[in-house]
């Protein structure tokens, strides 16, 4: 158990619809990182909040948007959802805003039908 | 940019054989590296990690790697495969102030009884 928290495990949704996947950092860890890991595109990193602030952008869609809050929990939101969405969402975190080790949630796995 | 190669999408070996999983990487910084192990439906476990320091790195569950700066290669060993080990390993890069992993494509290790 990595100490991160991620809910719901999964979710079953269809095209055009809004979802909002949750995670809770380990404690102590002002860093959240989403990663998306689908079967074509493999694992890619999403964006990375530290302290409440966007700190950085991978490859994320702008129908995607995250948000980290006072306590530190971080949503994703996904937004006009197509099929191609549907894979597994990764939340991590780590103690440092870069470079340090970062631990993984058990993701969640997202079905757009 | 950084990038990760892994050399083989699946690797199978018999149980108490060597493991040998490949990853080469790119880097034009000092990289920092990573192996994590994904068992069927969970999430990223940190095996082992490469920071600088010893270039040959012990990991959890009998595993490790040895970074070679003149190869370009941080390959993960494990002297005797047993039947747990069956996952799925992913190597990661990233570096200091860089605020993302970047990771490679995976190798589905089978291990044969």
């Amino acid at each position: 158990d990595s100490g991160v928290t991620q809910t719901p495990k999964h979710l079953i949704t269809a095209t055009g619809q809004r979802v909002t996947l949750r995670c809770s950092p380990r404690s102590g860890d002002l860093s959240v990182y989403w990663y998306q890991q689908s079967l074509d595109q493999g694992l890619q990193f999403l964006i990375q909040y530290y302290n409440g602030e966007e700190r950085a952008k991978g490859n994320i869609l702008e129908r995607f948007s995250a948000q980290q809050f006072p306590d530190l929990h971080s949503e994703l939101n996904l937004s006009s959802l197509e099929l191609g969405d549907s894979a597994l969402y990764f939340c991590a975190s780590s103690a440092t805003a870069g470079q340090g080790t970062q631990y993984f949630g058990p993701g969640t796995r997202l079905l757009v039908l | 940019a950084q990038s990760v190669t892994q050399l083989g999408s699946h690797v199978s070996v018999s149980e108490g054989a060597l493991v040998l999983l490949r990853c080469n990487y790119s880097s034009s910084v000092p990289p920092y590296l990573f192996w994590y192990v994904q068992y069927p439906n969970q999430g990223l476990q940190l095996l082992l990690k490469y920071t600088s320091a010893a270039t040959l790195v012990k990991g959890i569950n009998g595993f490790e790697a040895e970074f070679k700066k003149s190869e370009t290669s941080f390959h993960l060993t494990k002297p005797s495969a047993h039947m747990s080990d069956a996952a799925e390993y992913f190597c990661a890069v990233t570096s200091f102030g860089n605020e993302k992993l970047t990771f490679g494509t995976g190798t589905r290790l089978t291990i044969i009884p």
